[in-house]
């Protein structure tokens, strides 16, 4: 069974806000939300975890629910470069089963 | 060192040869794994390596055998594959049971069989 949801494509204009959204409604509470990102052909990249406060590094910001049922990645300024399939995982803490559901795909137009 | 390297990047070969796959990683990452990943399909886990162990095995037919000789070093062995064998190979490492998985992917190594 699908641990996470996510639309199947998403488009966005270059230089605005790209929200990505996942929802996990069966997320256990010692299970994180990880997003990973791959361009085409190449190795998947990781962008960001959290379990349930929202995080932001260099990249990207993660906003969690309350209930932790969804989340969803931003991509603050899109850009050309940031067109890629985005992965969002949920994954157990101490635990290496790391498997990737269907994704979005992300085009990021001029 | 922050990156896991793979080799080759590309090989094609028939279905009586035999041949292996390499991935390795410096950043003392104690797990490693193999992911398969098809066109347009997202990546699935083969095998996964924890502290030098077989941990998961996906029921992943015995032509593709792995081998973690040491913590830096993952192979994956292929013999007498079929046709439909043929996709990206994706190696990754982290640095094992924990919270901070922040794994590391290798580029993969593109696979032909014919």
């Amino acid at each position: 069974d699908a641990k996470t949801t996510q639309p199947t494509s998403m488009d966005c204009a270059e230089g605005r806000a790209a929200n990505l959204p996942c929802n996990h409604s069966t997320i256990s509470g010692n299970e994180y939300v990880y997003w990973y990102r791959q361009i085409h052909s190449q190795g998947p990249q990781y962008i960001i975890h959290g379990l349930k406060n929202n995080e932001t590094n260099e990249m990207a910001s993660l906003i969690i629910t309350e209930d932790r049922k969804s989340s969803t990645l931003i991509l603050p300024h899109a850009t050309l470069r940031d067109t890629a399939v985005y992965y969002c995982i949920v994954r157990v803490a101490g635990n290496n089963d790391m498997r990737f559901g269907a994704g979005t795909r992300l085009t990021v137009k001029p | 060192d922050t990156e896991v390297t793979q080799t080759p990047k590309h090989l094609v070969m028939g279905m009586t040869n035999k041949k292996s796959l390499k991935c390795e990683q410096h950043m003392g990452h104690r797990a490693m794994y193999w992911y398969k990943q098809k066109a347009k399909k997202p990546p699935e886990l083969m095998f996964v390596y924890s502290y030098e162990k077989l941990s998961i095995n996906e029921s992943v037919p015995s032509r593709f055998s792995p081998e973690c000789p040491n913590s830096s070093l993952l192979n994956l062995h292929l013999h007498a594959l079929q046709p439909e064998d043929s996709a990206l190979y994706l190696c990754a490492s982290s640095q094992g049971a924990g919270e901070a998985w922040s794994g590391f992917f290798g580029p993969g190594t593109r696979l032909t069989v014919l």
